[in-house]
């Protein structure tokens, strides 16, 4: 079984520039999550999607943030005119359809996207 | 918001040696989660959980979740060196329809071990 696929793993852009980060889920996971990494932090929630449905994104920056989970293909985290507070690791993650009763469903990480702003 | 502290920050332990580690919360966890971090990867999980005074083990490594549900630790014996990495303790708190996937994370405690 695949695990989380995430590309590119590095991702150089220069200020102004577009960064576009993709996730593949685990076979059989539906719901999808984006964290970000600064330098030595933890990871911090962005935005969590299910297919084509944004479900809470109260983590993401309201501005040139924006992610999308289409029907068909990978999930998109995009980056519009970055900036190099924008530098940071990237990560997905998956799970599957929520158990009952409220309790927390595992999410498995991807490997990553390390983005670098000149 | 809700955060969690780590201590120690970083270690640095000869091979063999027990090492432990723990987290606190000013707010209460349901859940507690130990991930293990290695350079260039995503986390890992290790251990989970789920209820206040457990204590769980996945080989040498052993966690407990705090009575108070403020606080775990991780201990890992007779470390090696592939023991080396980023641990990482973190909680899911609430999201949207009552369904706990927004996880919290500390900021890690970074273990050397020297062979």
């Amino acid at each position: 079984n695949a695990g989380v696929m995430q590309n590119p793993r590095h991702l150089v852009r220069r200020r102004g520039q577009e960064a576009r980060l993709r996730c593949s889920p685990m076979k059989g996971h539906s719901h999808v999550y984006w964290y970000r990494q600064l330098p030595e932090e933890g990871l911090k929630f962005m935005v969590y999607l299910q297919k084509e449905n944004i479900i809470d994104e109260s983590g993401m920056p309201k501005e040139r943030f924006s992610a999308e989970f289409p029907k068909e293909g990978p999930s998109i985290l995009r980056i519009q005119q970055v900036v190099r507070g924008d530098s940071a690791a990237y990560f997905c993650a998956s799970s599957r359809r929520f158990l009952a009763g409220g309790s927390y469903n595992e999410q498995f990480f991807g490997p990553g996207t390390r983005l670098t702003v000149l | 918001g809700q955060q969690l502290n780590q201590s120690p920050q970083s270690m640095f332990i000869q091979e063999g040696e027990d090492v432990s580690m723990n987290c606190t919360s000013s707010s209460i966890f349901n859940t507690w989660l130990w991930y293990k971090q290695d350079p260039g990867e995503g986390p890992v999980l290790l251990i989970a959980l789920y209820k206040a005074g457990e204590l769980t083990s996945n080989g040498r490594l052993t966690a407990q979740f705090g009575i108070t549900r403020k606080d775990s630790f991780l201990n890992i014996s007779a470390s090696i060196p592939s023991d080396v990495g980023i641990y990482f303790c973190a909680g899911p708190r609430g999201g949207s329809g009552g369904s706990n996937y927004k996880l919290t994370f500390g900021k890690g405690t970074l273990l050397t071990v020297n062979p």
